[in-house]
């Protein structure tokens, strides 16, 4: 099984700065690799696909990168809507496998 | 506008048996691959189980294989998971997921979920 580890696990950002979160594969995925969105009540939202696609509708300050088994996503300017938890996934071996998420907080 | 909407949560003892439906519409049911997600209260997401779009193909992780079975009904637009021999540690919200393509088996759309509660 291939472990998903994503850091840190809360993060405290102020509305108008960056944001980064980091997702660690056990081993190479490729680009196997999606991110989501969810907030509290909600399911949640895919936001990037194959590491840095964004999914349709979703803004531009949302940036994925990384390969592998690093991978990284970056929001650019965090609006009031952002502030979530975010979960990366990799869909390339079975079982599937999610990170345990990151809270994006505000500060 | 593609729904996926799920039902037949509740509350079950300990070793009871629940099913749950998903009802997919506004895409061909029949050409794409389903999933069963869900997350204990507080916690982060796990994958319970998918289904190839003809059945044919399905997936399990170890913390479900032997107790749960995931089917569909194409001619219905219909997911189920029948999940038998429940647990404390099966409770959770159980969310429906469709792959984003027939090539792609990352989840684009989900439902908005059905609780489960395992419980004496």
């Amino acid at each position: 099984e291939i472990v998903m580890t994503q850091s840190p696990a809360t993060l405290s950002v102020s509305p108008g700065e960056r944001a980064t979160l980091s997702c660690r594969a056990s081993q190479s995925i490729s680009s196997n690799l999606v991110w989501y969105q969810q907030k509290p009540g909600q399911a949640p939202r895919l936001l990037i696909y194959g590491v840095s696609t964004r999914a349709t509708g979703i803004p531009a300050r949302f940036s994925g990168s990384g390969s592998g088994t690093e991978f990284t996503l970056t929001i650019s300017s965090l609006q009031s809507e952002d502030f979530a938890v975010y979960y990366c996934q990799q869909y390339n071996n079975w079982p599937r496998t999610f990170g345990q998420g990151t809270k994006v907080e505000i500060k | 506008e593609v729904q996926l909407v799920e039902s037949g949560g509740g509350l079950v003892k300990p070793g009871g048996s629940l099913r749950l439906s998903c009802a997919a519409s506004g895409f061909t049911f029949s050409s794409y691959s389903m999933n069963w997600v869900r997350q204990a209260p507080g916690k982060g997401l796990e994958w319970v189980s998918s289904i190839s779009s003809s059945g044919r193909y399905i997936y399990y992780p170890d913390s479900v294989k032997g107790r749960f079975t995931v089917s569909r009904d194409n001619a219905q637009n219909s997911l189920y998971l029948q999940m038998n021999s429940l647990r404390a540690e099966d409770t959770a919200v159980y969310y429906c997921a469709r792959d984003a393509s027939s090539s792609e088996s990352y989840y684009y759309y989900w439902g908005q979920g059905t609780l489960v509660t395992v419980s004496s």
